[in-house]
Formats: C-alpha cells, sequence, structure tokens
C-alpha cells in the first residue's frame, strides 16, 4: 500500500540552526510528493511539492529533494527562525485526490 | 479573498446534538474534501466529492453524513455527537488531475469541535 513515514517530533531548535525532517514514503509507483506547514491556529498550506524523481522543491528557505532510490523526501533549512515554529506534514498522491500524509511533525524554535 | 472558507470556526456543544459544519470554495476546484485532526496532529481523511459525487468514504461512524449541493460546497452533518468526535475539522479541496502533475490540496482554517 502507499504510506508516509515521518521522524517523530517534537523538534526543539534555537535559532540559526539547521533543521531536517525525516520524511520516507511506500508507493507502487511514481507519487507527487508535498511538505504542508500548518501555523498554531491555523488550516495546512502548502510548503513546497516536486512531482518527479530529482525534483528539488523550495520555498521560504526550505527545500526537500524528491528521491526514488531511497524513497525519501526530506525538509531542510539552514538557518531556522522563531517563526517557523510550527507543525509539518510530509504528504503524497497519484490520483489528486487520495493524499496520504505522514503524522506530522512539531517544531519549535526557541530565540 | 478566502479560498477555502469553513464555518464556524469553534463549535462547542454537548453530547447528542446534531451539528453541521459549512465549507464554501471559490477556487473552482472539482474535488472537496473533509479530514479530521485529532489532538496528536493526526489527520485522517473522512470524505471526498467530485463534481457532487462521493468519491472517498472511509471508515467513519454513519453518524457523519456529508453534502454536496453543487461543487462550490461540501457539509458536513454530525448526528448525536460524541465526546470523542472532539476534533479539528478541515474541508479541502483540488483542481482536477491535468494528466502530468498533481496538484496540492487547497485546506480551510478548520473548525474546531468541543462536544462535552
Amino acid at each position: 500500500g502507499n504510506s508516509v513515514t515521518q521522524m517523530e517530533g517534537p523538534v526543539t531548535l534555537s535559532e540559526e540552526a539547521f533543521l531536517t525532517i525525516n520524511c520516507t514514503y511506500t508507493a507502487t509507483g511514481y507519487p507527487s510528493l508535498f511538505w504542508y506547514v500548518q501555523y498554531p491556529g491555523e488550516g495546512l498550506q502548502l510548503l513546497l511539492k516536486a512531482t518527479k524523481a530529482d525534483d528539488k522543491g523550495s520555498n521560504k528557505g526550505f527545500e526537500a529533494t524528491y528521491r526514488k532510490e531511497t524513497t525519501s523526501f526530506h525538509l531542510e533549512k539552514g538557518s531556522v527562525q522563531v517563526s517557523d515554529s510550527a507543525v509539518y506534514f510530509c504528504a503524497l498522491t497519484y490520483t489528486g485526490n487520495q493524499f496520504y500524509f505522514g503524522t506530522g511533525t512539531s517544531l519549535t524554535v526557541i530565540p | 479573498d478566502t479560498a477555502v472558507s469553513q464555518t464556524p470556526k469553534y463549535l462547542v456543544t454537548q453530547m447528542g446534538n446534531d451539528k453541521s459544519i459549512k465549507c464554501e470554495q471559490n477556487l473552482g476546484h472539482d474535488t472537496m474534501y473533509w479530514y479530521k485532526q485529532d489532538s496528536k496532529k493526526f489527520l485522517k481523511i473522512m470524505f471526498s466529492y467530485n463534481n457532487k459525487e462521493l468519491i472517498i468514504n472511509e471508515t467513519v461512524p454513519n453518524r457523519f453524513s456529508p453534502k454536496s449541493p453543487d461543487k462550490a460546497h461540501l457539509n458536513l452533518h454530525i448526528n448525536s455527537l460524541e465526546l470523542g468526535d472532539s476534533a479539528v475539522y478541515f474541508c479541502a479541496s483540488s483542481p482536477p488531475f491535468d494528466g502530468r502533475y498533481n496538484s496540492p490540496l487547497h485546506f480551510g482554517n478548520g473548525t474546531r469541535l468541543t462536544v462535552t
């Protein structure tokens, strides 16, 4: 079946630290991959996406590369800010109407 | 302009009551969804509608009934509310698959339901 596995949180970092949130997936074909971010009290917002192998999605200093060989889509940011504190979700879809979400990783950045 | 809007934002009610949550999208999308997010932030798909037709109906108690009067609206009605129904409910929408790329979901801001 299809599934997404994210590293467990919560993650706490100091401002300007390097961030990695791991995401691996199980899929039978070539899905599109996404990272969503959920700020406190809000809905999920698309952070970045990649639609085929070796694509790199990037936005707001965050990056993730679609690695088919390792079935991974790890989220990275070189220098986190307090405003990056949120819950991050990795997700995949094949068809555009069945999405599989990871369990979410809570990030807290302290000044 | 809000793309996916849900009302109400907060809903506090007693066990046994019936309540509805409304959702509207102005993105012109064909597919709409209801997700439930529990206290641990785990997201679970409940229903999906495409052009007013039910296409995903996950294992959800039949006290939950979606209704799509047109493709821009998907409402969720819940009968005989239980304590375990307390959660945040998110509406979302997505455009049709264009044959090449899968477009992302667009979420509303959620409805926090508290059953006492």
